[in-house]
């Protein structure tokens, strides 16, 4: 069956603009979870969605947002962009949660300039 | 603060070498374990897992990782590399309960090169 769909897989942005990505899970698993990847600080939780109810939160600004739909596909957006913000952002789908292994996409690689 | 500790950030060696990377997590309650592999310009692929049962779990390619409760480690071994194993590795957490929902907790990864 189809993996984790990230789309774009790149993406250009300039200072103050707002993106959104998407993710579409593997099908039949009903929690995605996003993470922010930069070389300085690793990987690092945003937050996870299940049944279109986020259930846990990283420590991130309120310009980091996200939502699913009933389809259990996922988006995030941010607003305001700054610098700092390019990263390569992963999302992972999985069936439950904690418990279960999670599977990645492919990422989005975004630049902020 | 829950956390994951790799302690090598680079591990080179020679082909057909064993190696082994070092993980090490702080938890107060039970955990899931696992280690990721990041090749180049793609996302994390799970290597495997541990989530209860025999404290030894292997892969497929060979790899295995020992869950070490009392000493809060789950190191990853293979007795034999090859030039393809050459890719970053993550080790990461999961924390049983609670508001731990979908998070998984990283450490910084460990980049392994093997050379011919």
């Amino acid at each position: 069956k189809a993996g984790v769909t990230q789309t774009p897989r790149y993406l250009i942005k300039t200072r103050g603009q707002q993106v959104t990505l998407s993710c579409s899970p593997i099908s039949g698993h009903r929690s995605v979870s996003w993470y922010q990847q930069t070389p300085g600080q690793g990987l690092q939780f945003l937050f996870e969605y299940f049944s279109e109810t986020q259930r846990n939160k990283g420590n991130f600004p309120g310009r980091f947002s996200g939502r699913q739909f009933s389809n259990s596909r996922s988006e995030m957006n941010v607003s305001t962009l700054e610098l700092g913000d390019s990263a390569l952002y992963l999302c992972a789908s999985s069936l439950a949660g904690h418990d279960t292994e999670a599977f990645f996409g492919q990422g989005t690689r975004l630049t902020v300039v | 603060a829950q956390s994951v500790t790799q302690l090598d950030s680079q591990v080179p060696v020679f082909e057909e070498a064993p190696v082994e990377l070092r993980c090490n997590y702080s938890s107060s309650v039970s955990v899931y374990l696992f280690w990721y592999v990041q090749y180049p310009n793609q996302g994390l692929q799970l290597l495997l897992k541990y989530l209860s049962g025999s404290t030894l779990v292997e892969s497929i390619n060979g790899f295995e990782a020992e869950f070490n409760k009392s000493q809060t480690s789950f190191h990853l071994r293979k007795p034999s590399v090859h030039i393809s194993d050459t890719a970053e590795y993550f080790c990461a957490v999961s924390y049983a309960g609670g508001t731990s929902y979908g998070k998984l907790t990283f450490g910084q990864g460990t980049i392994l090169t093997v050379h011919p």
